[in-house]
């Protein structure tokens, strides 16, 4: 296992299109979380898993966000009739309580123009 | 929610010398503080963190100390290194870290040749 994978890397989009990521946590971590990042701020909390449950959504989620995780397995986060201030990090993030801490993904690179 | 604050956002230090960052959180029921390094476009990496019934860990030229009463940790870097310089976040958690990260604002930590 190399790890947590989220592909595409980075996204370039246009005002209002919707853009689909993909992450895929270590097979052995029940729990995969979604995080934002903007230039020069912390990770903010979105949302996250235990296998196909999403437990917890953070208010930062808008109606034009939503994520699934339908097998337990990979996650995806959508955000439909994207907004220049989409623009960030999206960061994803597995764990598991066998093995506490994080393992974090590359991310992927939102620009809206 | 948890509230975690770190200080301070910059720090510069003479190669050699030690860094300190230190942050504060608000939520007591928090009992895992991991910290991270963030070098620019990179994806963040645990160095090292602790759990709430312990006081002090150190892992090399690392250490960090915990004061549950005071709600505040603090990283500590001695001997420092030009690679050293990134920017380095603090956060808490519950659950021994799984559950969300609330994340600090960062420090960017620059060392001086």
């Amino acid at each position: 296992d190399t790890g947590v994978s989220q592909d595409p890397r980075h996204k370039i989009t246009k005002r209002g299109q919707n853009v689909t990521f993909r992450c895929d946590p270590i097979s052995e971590h029940n729990r995969l979380y979604w995080y934002r990042q903007t230039l020069g701020q912390g990770p903010e909390f979105l949302t996250y898993f235990q296998n196909e449950a999403q437990l917890e959504k953070s208010r930062l989620l808008s109606d034009r966000f939503s994520a699934e995780r339908p097998k337990g397995s990979f996650s995806t986060l959508e955000i439909q009739r994207t907004e220049q201030g989409d623009s960030a990090m999206y960061l994803c993030a597995s764990s598991s309580r066998s093995n506490y801490g994080y393992t974090f993904g590359s991310g992927t690179r939102l620009t809206v123009v | 929610g948890e509230n975690v604050e770190q200080h301070p956002s910059t720090l510069s230090v003479q190669e050699g010398d030690s860094a300190v960052i230190k942050c504060t959180y608000s939520d007591s029921a928090s009992n895992y503080f991991p910290w991270y390094k963030q070098e620019l476009g990179k994806r963040p990496q645990l160095i090292i963190d602790i759990r709430s019934n312990v006081g002090e860990k150190k892992d090399q030229r690392i250490a960090v100390t915990l004061n549950k009463t005071a709600k505040h940790f603090s990283l500590h870097i001695t001997e420092t290194q030009p690679e050293d310089s990134a920017v380095y976040f603090c956060a808490a958690s519950n659950d021994f870290g799984n559950e969300k990260l609330t994340f600090g604002t960062g420090t960017r930590l620059t060392i001086i040749p």
